[in-house]
């Protein structure tokens, strides 16, 4: 079994809808979650990073741990036609422990 | 502040030769982590330095290896290239000892063999 396993798409939405982008894990040690967006042919951007359980909002950008689940979202509101590109998970157990990524889930929004 | 930087850019080498890229970190960071992402794969994880020790290395083989320097910048050396070593290779950088968690990605170098 993988560390990290992500749905990779790839995924179509008309613009303005609601996007929910899920990754799920089996290792419960982990304890920081990532995201990130990737644009084609260009490096990862750390777009959401959390700790634990719980909710986090930045704009149009929610981040959600659950973590008796082992179950991380990451919703986009009003899409839009930049936020096209593929989405990463991440998570570690700690500092001094690497990353773990999820393979990335491609996302079109059309205009 | 200047992100994490890689060169070159892009990089064509013929089968069987030798390639070299380089990381230069943000500046106080002392991780840097290498990944090759083939076109449409995820991120493969392929070497991980810290303070200047190999801290962990991905399922490769011993044709890849690198360095980091005293500076925490970092090098990834791929001998006895081969065509499926084509690929974007992503270097990032983390400040660990500052009990910051997350990864900052620099752009890439992309390897084309051929």
């Amino acid at each position: 079994q993988k560390e990290v396993e992500q749905d990779p798409g790839p995924l179509s939405v008309p613009e303005g809808a609601i996007v929910s982008l899920n990754c799920t894990y089996s290792n419960s040690a982990f304890q920081y979650f990532m995201w990130y967006r990737q644009y084609s042919r260009k490096g990862p951007e750390l777009l959401m990073y959390t700790y634990s359980s719980g909710n986090k909002e930045d704009g149009r950008f929610t981040a959600q741990v659950d973590k008796s689940s082992k179950y991380i979202s990451l919703f986009i509101r009003d899409s839009q036609p930049s936020d096209s590109a593929t989405y990463l998970c991440a998570m570690r157990v700690n500092t001094g422990n690497q990353f773990y990524f999820g393979t990335g889930t491609s996302l079109t929004v059309i205009p | 502040e200047a992100g994490v930087t890689q060169s070159p850019t892009h990089l064509i080498k013929t089968r069987g030769q030798q390639a070299t890229l380089r990381c230069s970190p943000i500046s106080g960071h002392t991780s840097v982590y290498w990944y090759q992402q083939a076109l449409g794969l995820g991120l493969q994880f392929l070497l991980w330095y810290d303070e200047g020790e190999e801290r962990n290395r991905g399922n490769f083989p011993p044709r890849f290896s690198g360095r980091q320097f005293p500076n925490y910048s970092s090098e990834l050396n791929v001998n006895a290239l081969e065509l499926e070593d084509s690929a974007l290779y992503l270097c990032a950088s983390s400040f660990d000892s500052a009990g910051n968690t997350e990864a900052f990605f620099g752009q890439g170098t992309r390897l084309t063999v051929v």
